[in-house]
């Protein structure tokens, strides 16, 4: 049974830490989306890679977040430094060739 | 800038009636899913609409899609408990996935 994973599924930090959040997308699947949610702004778009390429990023914060995809296994998003905001839960997500994404079971983090 | 509303946002329905969620966006795409999230949970995917006049069904559940009036429905039929959840649609625009706010489903006996 395939899946998306994600690591840590609950972290607690305060403010101005170092977060960082990593996805391992199913196998095969060349394309790798960042989703953060939140209530009041819903699902959004952080960034995505395919072929392990950045293709767009612009819906991170460039100044605190980076997105990387060291190989083709493994996606990370980091937070540096972290701030109340930021809290909210991330998803990864994976697109192999069906048209259809994927989602881990996210990320839930809370920063004080 | 593409836009994704749903309606209705909240949807508190009793057990075996009738019920169509809507998805209205704002620029042309030929492509639209349909996502279920629990609370707590992760989104899993329900439905992908491909084309104009696509209509899929499983269960209780049936999604279709007009491109031309940029509109998706998600229609219930007889709901059950099971079916309490968040449903959202969201709009592919060259691979990103652009999400509408949610309906917020509950379904009652």
């Amino acid at each position: 049974d395939a899946r998306v994973t994600q690591t840590p599924r609950h972290k607690v930090t305060e403010m101005g830490q170092e977060v960082t959040m990593r996805c391992q997308p199913i196998l095969g699947h060349n394309t790798v989306f960042w989703y953060r949610q939140t209530m009041m702004q819903g699902l959004e778009l952080l960034a995505y890679f395919r072929n392990r390429a950045p293709l767009d990023d612009s819906g991170m914060p460039k100044d605190r977040f980076s997105a990387e995809m060291p190989d083709a296994t493994l996606a990370t998003l980091k937070i540096q430094p972290s701030e109340p905001r930021d809290s909210a839960v991330y998803f990864c997500a994976s697109r192999g060739p069906e048209e259809t994404q994927y989602f881990g079971p996210g990320t839930r983090l809370l920063v004080l | 800038e593409l836009k994704v509303e749903q309606n209705p946002l909240f949807l508190s329905m009793q057990e075996g009636k009738n019920y169509t969620i809507y998805c209205n966006y704002s620029t042309t795409s030929d492509r639209l899913y349909w996502y279920r999230q629990d609370p707590g949970k992760s989104l899993e995917s329900l439905f992908v609409l491909l084309s104009n006049g696509a209509v899929k069904q499983e269960g209780r559940l049936m999604a279709s899609l007009d491109t031309k009036a940029r509109l998706s429905t998600l229609h219930i039929t007889a709901a059950v408990h099971d079916l309490s959840a968040t449903y959202f649609c969201a709009v592919d625009k060259m691979v990103k996935l652009i999400f509408g706010t949610g309906t917020r489903l509950q379904v009652f006996p």
